[in-house]
């Protein structure tokens, strides 16, 4: 099967601009998430979607990050404007939804983000 | 909220020698997961073991291990035979099994591994 699909790979931009990433998911994979990992650390979850209504966006920075699941399927995760902290990689992540024991989740390759 | 600590922030072994990656974590829960992933350069998180809570049985997949110790929230990572291509960062990972949707990874800080030829 095709795993979970990010662009870009990279993306350098400057500060107070704005900037968007995509994921697509496995196909059939109901859960998607959105993860940061900035240099040194490990991944943060910015948001969770269960088809294309949010689950989880408790650590999205709302006034200036966004994202959206039109259709329960791709992804996109804007940020806009950018700051120099939001310089850091940006995961994302599928899973099936299955009641009752979780299913692993399948991450991408990452977009990593510089803001200059 | 659950939190998971590694405080390994470097570990290196000879290559064919075994080492151990320690974790440990933070919860109220009786029923969770616990994960470690593997991140190469190619920064895609790559699993490597996965343990059930509710399980006493520690996992093993191949060369890889765990030594879970539930009642210490203990949860270590066992390489043996170390290969070149193990190098990467290890990050330890908890995840809740609550029914509302909050099936969100909790990781690491991560353990950057180095494996000496």
């Amino acid at each position: 099967e095709a795993g979970v699909a990010q662009s870009p790979r990279y993306k350098i931009i400057e500060k107070r601009q704005s900037v968007a990433f995509w994921c697509n998911p496995i196909s059939g994979h109901a859960t998607l998430y959105w993860y940061q990992q900035i240099l040194g650390q490990g991944p943060k979850l910015l948001i969770q979607f269960q088809n294309n209504g949010v689950v989880d966006d408790s650590q999205l920075p709302k006034d200036r990050f966004s994202a959206e699941r039109l259709k329960g399927v791709d992804s996109t995760l804007k940020i806009q404007p950018a700051k120099l902290e939001d310089s850091a990689v940006y995961l994302c992540a599928s899973s099936l939804r299955r009641q009752g024991r979780a299913s692993p989740l399948h991450f991408g390759n990452g977009t990593r983000l510089t803001v200059t | 909220a659950q939190t998971v600590t590694q405080s390994q922030p470097e570990m290196s072994v000879q290559e064919a020698e075994t080492v151990t990656l320690s974790c440990t974590y933070d919860t109220s829960e009786s029923d969770y997961y616990l994960f470690w992933y593997k991140q190469p350069p190619s920064r895609q998180m790559i699993l490597v073991i996965r343990q059930e809570a509710y399980k006493q049985q520690n996992a093993t997949e191949n060369r890889f291990s765990v030594n879970f110790q539930k009642a210490a929230k203990s949860f270590s990572l066992k390489i043996s035979d170390s290969q070149l291509g193990d190098a990467a960062m290890y990050f330890c990972a908890y995840r809740s099994l609550k029914p509302q949707g909050a099936q969100k990874l909790v990781f690491g800080q991560g353990t950057r591994l180095t494996i000496n030829p």
